[in-house]
């Protein structure tokens, strides 16, 4: 897998954007960037992916550069409920569903 | 609807007992999973199933050894239990097609075993 580079924690105030960027400097051509969170106790989420052009569903936005070698993951409006740890994660391009994750940003949003 | 079950959601066991943990997925997906998330939370795939066919089997001790009766299900047997199969395993489902839709993976809500 593309190697990728996230903070370890970020703080967001519940009801403004929160902005969780993602390092992949060495992204091949053809590899998709997934996202995906774990609330505390519970099983990981998918939550987008995108392979150059910005995506948007109704969780989240994800910005891709133009370069590719870096992306946003943006929650427009936080809430307390968004509270967990976010991966971002650049699957090889063998498509066998071999996720590999790394240790994620642990975002708190806060009241 | 629960989309990625698993049971037991906890397991208490003795070292050295044998245990099996049950995972269904009714998404009609053709590929499952097995994670297991250690105590420092890193998460970290063991087997992956299609179509009941093994395509991902990472370095896990054969005391592991999962078995798919159908493309639904996807359990895991352990066998001989030790102290450092505590951890949290979490079942998922996807289904492959075009785009890397393998990596869209569903999760179940996780087994806590402790070996005591």
């Amino acid at each position: 897998d593309a190697k990728t580079t996230q903070p370890p924690s970020m703080d967001c105030a519940e009801g403004r954007a929160a902005n969780l960027p993602c390092n992949h400097s060495t992204i091949s051509g053809n590899e998709y960037v997934y996202w995906y969170r774990q609330i505390h106790s519970q099983g990981p989420q998918y939550i987008i992916h995108g392979l150059k052009n910005n995506e948007t569903n109704e969780m989240a936005s994800l910005i891709i550069t133009e370069d590719r070698k870096s992306s946003t993951l943006i929650l427009p409006h936080a809430t307390l409920r968004d509270t967990a740890v976010y991966y971002c994660i650049v699957p090889t391009s063998s498509n066998t569903g071999k996720l590999i994750f790394g240790q994620g940003t642990t975002l708190q949003v806060k009241p | 609807d629960t989309a990625v079950s698993q049971t037991p959601k906890y397991l208490v066991t003795q070292m050295g007992n044998d245990k099996s943990i049950k995972c269904e997925q009714n998404l009609g997906h053709d590929t499952m999973y097995w994670y297991k998330q250690d105590s420092k939370k890193f998460l970290k795939i063991m087997f992956s199933y299609n179509n009941k066919e093994l395509i991902i089997n990472e370095t896990v001790p054969n005391r592991f050894s999962p078995k798919s009766p159908d493309k639904a299900h996807l359990n895991l047997h352990i066998n001989s239990l030790e102290l450092g199969d505590s951890a949290v395993y979490f079942c998922a489902s996807s289904q492959p097609g075009l785009a890397g839709r393998y990596n869209e993976q569903f999760f179940g809500p996780g087994t806590r075993l402790t070996v005591l």
